[in-house]
C-alpha cells in the first residue's frame, strides 16, 4: 500500500533553534519528493522537490534530503523564525501525477 | 499569475443541510484536485479531474458528495446531506499538464453542527 509516514507529530523549539523532521515512504513507482509548508488557515505552499536522482536541495534555511534506497527524507530547518510555525507536509509523486501525502508534523517556534 | 481561487472561505451549517463549494483553477492547469483535510491530518483525495474528465474519484463518498468540472476550468463539489463527520477543510489545487508541482488554494473551512 502506498504510504508515507512523518515524524514527530509535533515539535516545540525556541526561536533560533535547528529542527529535523522525518518522512518514510512506501510509494511506487516514485517520481518525486516534495515538502510543503502549510500555515493555519492556508492552502500548503511548495518548499522544495527532489527526484530519484537527487539526494539533497536547499531553499534558504530549509534543506532537504533524499535517501532513495532506504525511501527516507528529511527537513532541516536551520536557525528557526517564528514564521516557521507551521505544519510541514511530505509528498510524494507517481509518473502520472498522482500524489501522495504523509499526515504533516507540527512545527511550534517560540520566542 | 493568480493563483488558485476558492470560495466561501468559511461556511457553517447544520447537519443534514447541503453545502457547495467552488474552484477556479491557475488558468491553463488541466488538472485539477479536491481534497479533504481533517484536523491535524494530511489532505485526502477526494476527486482528480483531467480537463472535465474524472480521473479518480475511488475515495469520493459517492452517495453525499458530487463534484463537477463542466467546461475544464472551474470546479464545484457538493455535499448532500452533510454529516457531522464532513467538518474539514476542502482544498483544491491544479496542475499544469505534464507537471508535478500542484498549486492550492486557500481552502474552504465546513463546520457542520
Amino acid at each position: 500500500k502506498n504510504q508515507v509516514e512523518q515524524s514527530p507529530q509535533s515539535l516545540i523549539i525556541l526561536e533560533g533553534k535547528n529542527c529535523t523532521l522525518q518522512c518514510n515512504y512506501t510509494v511506487s513507482p516514485f517520481s518525486n519528493l516534495r515538502w510543503y509548508k502549510q500555515d493555519t488557515g492556508r492552502g500548503p505552499v511548495s518548499l522544495t522537490i527532489m527526484t530519484f536522482s537527487e539526494n539533497t536541495k536547499s531553499n534558504g534555511r530549509y534543506t532537504a534530503t533524499l535517501d532513495a534506497d532506504t525511501k527516507q527524507s528529511s527537513l532541516h530547518i536551520t536557525a528557526s523564525q517564528l514564521s516557521d510555525s507551521a505544519s510541514y507536509i511530505c509528498v510524494v509523486g507517481d509518473y502520472g501525477q498522482n500524489f501522495v501525502f504523509g499526515p504533516g508534523t507540527r512545527l511550534s517556534v517560540l520566542p | 499569475e493568480a493563483g488558485v481561487a476558492q470560495s466561501p472561505r468559511y461556511k457553517i451549517i447544520e447537519k443534514r443541510q447541503s453545502v457547495a463549494f467552488w474552484c477556479n483553477p491557475i488558468s491553463g492547469h488541466a488538472t485539477l484536485y479536491w481534497y479533504q483535510q481533517i484536523l491535524g491530518q494530511g489532505p485526502k483525495l477526494l476527486i482528480q479531474f483531467q480537463n472535465n474528465g474524472v480521473v479518480d474519484d475511488s475515495q469520493l463518498p459517492k452517495d453525499r458528495f458530487s463534484a463537477e468540472r463542466l467546461k475544464g476550468v472551474d470546479s464545484t463539489l457538493k455535499i448532500q446531506p452533510a454529516k457531522l463527520e464532513d467538518s474539514a477543510v476542502y482544498l483544491c489545487a491544479s496542475i499544469i499538464a505534464g507537471g508535478d508541482e500542484q498549486y492550492f488554494g486557500p481552502g474552504t473551512r465546513l463546520t457542520v453542527t
